[in-house]
């Protein structure tokens, strides 16, 4: 089966502008989570959505936003770029989101911000 | 404030060896703990995982240990083999959380033929 999908892989923005990631979870796979990499700092928890709910947010500002549709995909909107927020964004998928569940990563988008 | 750390970012092991790669936490709720493995351009992928209720689990060459009054774990490779060159990743949940997992930073490990 499909794996989870994220587009586009690289994108390159200038600051102050703003960005929309995709990310497609693996079919029935109803949980979403966004993590932000970058050098140095592990995977950083954005948030997470089930059934087109927020469920979990991490500690981000709020020019971090994202949402999900009824076929479970999801999309991350990144607003007032910084250049700090260059970096590879990971999205994940699960069944449920629950304990236990595998989590599955796709290869990431990997943001520029000049 | 770091719940998960990961103190050695680097570790070079000969083809053959044991790798152990170790991780400290600090919260006491987390109790289901996770590795995972990403190569470069790739996404991490699951590796092993274990319940606090468990010291150990095995899977193949892969071995986590859990040492709760410590709060440390380590995963153990035996033998290490080249293709196992990747950064891992340790990650905790709190089951009486949002399940959602912390990570550490990382560690790079180089396997030498």
């Amino acid at each position: 089966k499909a794996g989870v999908t994220q587009t586009p892989r690289y994108l390159i923005k200038t600051r102050g502008q703003q960005v929309t990631l995709s990310c497609s979870p693996i079919s029935g796979h109803r949980s979403v989570s966004w993590y932000q990499q970058t050098p140095g700092q592990g995977l950083q928890f954005l948030f997470e959505y089930f059934s087109e709910t927020q469920r979990n947010k991490g500690n981000f500002p709020g020019r971090f936003s994202g949402r999900q549709f009824s076929n479970s995909r999801s999309e991350m909107n990144v607003s007032t770029l910084e250049l700090g927020d260059s970096a590879l964004y990971l999205c994940a998928s699960s069944r449920s989101g629950q304990l236990n569940t595998e989590a599955f990563f796709g290869q990431g988008t990997r943001l520029t911000v000049v | 404030d770091q719940q998960v750390k990961q103190n050695s970012p680097s570790l070079s092991v000969q083809e053959g060896r044991i790798s152990i790669l170790n991780c400290d936490y600090t919260n006491s709720m987390f109790d289901y703990f996770l590795w995972y493995k990403k190569y470069p351009a790739e996404g991490p992928t699951f590796l092993i995982s274990i319940s606090s209720i468990k010291d150990k689990n095995e899977d193949g060459r892969f071995t986590v240990f859990l040492n709760k009054s410590a709060k440390h774990l380590s995963l153990h490779i035996v033998p290490s083999q080249p293709g196992d060159s990747a950064v891992y990743f340790c990650a905790a949940c709190a089951s009486g959380g949002s399940y959602i997992p912390t990570f550490g930073r990382g560690t790079s490990l180089i396997v030498h033929p």
